[in-house]
């Protein structure tokens, strides 16, 4: 079945490193997914990554994908305060229309 | 371009009461979906078209009607409010390739 799960917050000051993990159950997901939401908006993709890869890098953000353990993780380099947001992970499989699959989301909380 | 666009952003409603969120895109995209999003949950799966003239159900249908007459329009129907379905409602469409998910900017729903 489809399950995927998210912590649901991380805080961490300006300038550190932020890593918001992410487990999914089901291994035959094709695409995996990384939007952020800020408050009263809508949701933006941020990056996604091929489930037959391990890693993608995009800038300040890197994916990296453990098939084996079914987890997908987002790092994001040098964080800064218009970084929080609510982060919610999701996947897709090959059934024709894309259906996504989210994640519970972590709220991010970024500190001066 | 305007992508998505969702109207109203706001509606309150009284239980019993019927209406319809309006959603539109100018992109051309065959597939679009309704989401709805609850605190702690995610995003979950209304219903969801492929084409115009095709719908199908998604993980939480009840208490919803879709129809699509054209590719441009996708409104959600909702026939007899309830407070269950206080939530935020978000649109999307996809051309079905992997990343071109446009989400719309949400409707607000609140039923009394």
């Amino acid at each position: 079945g489809e399950d995927v799960e998210q912590s649901l917050f991380l805080s961490v000051r300006e300038g550190d490193s932020s890593v918001i993990n992410c487990t999914y159950t089901d291994s035959s997901s094709t695409y995996l997914y990384w939007y952020k939401q800020e408050p009263g908006a809508g949701l933006q993709l941020l990056t996604y990554i091929f489930s037959n890869m391990d890693m993608k890098q995009d800038q300040r953000l890197t994916v990296l994908l453990n098939k084996k353990d079914k987890h997908l993780s987002l790092r994001i380099a040098d964080t800064q305060t218009g970084d929080s947001a609510i982060y919610f992970c999701a996947e897709t499989f090959d059934t024709g229309f894309q259906k996504l699959v989210f994640g519970t989301g972590t709220r991010l909380l970024v500190s001066p | 371009n305007a992508g998505v666009t969702q109207t109203p952003k706001f509606q309150v409603l009284k239980t019993g009461q019927s209406m319809t969120l309006q959603c539109a895109q100018d992109m051309n995209h065959e597939y679009m979906s309704w989401y709805r999003q609850d605190p702690g949950m995610g995003l979950r799966l209304i219903h969801y078209s492929v084409g115009a003239g095709i719908t199908d159900q998604g993980e939480v249908p009840n208490g919803y009607n879709v129809s699509r007459s054209t590719t441009e329009d996708f409104p959600l129907r909702l026939l007899s409010a309830a407070p269950s379905q206080t939530s935020v409602y978000f649109c999307a469409s996809s051309s079905g390739t992997a990343g071109d998910y446009t989400f719309g900017s949400g409707t607000r729903l609140t039923v009394v």
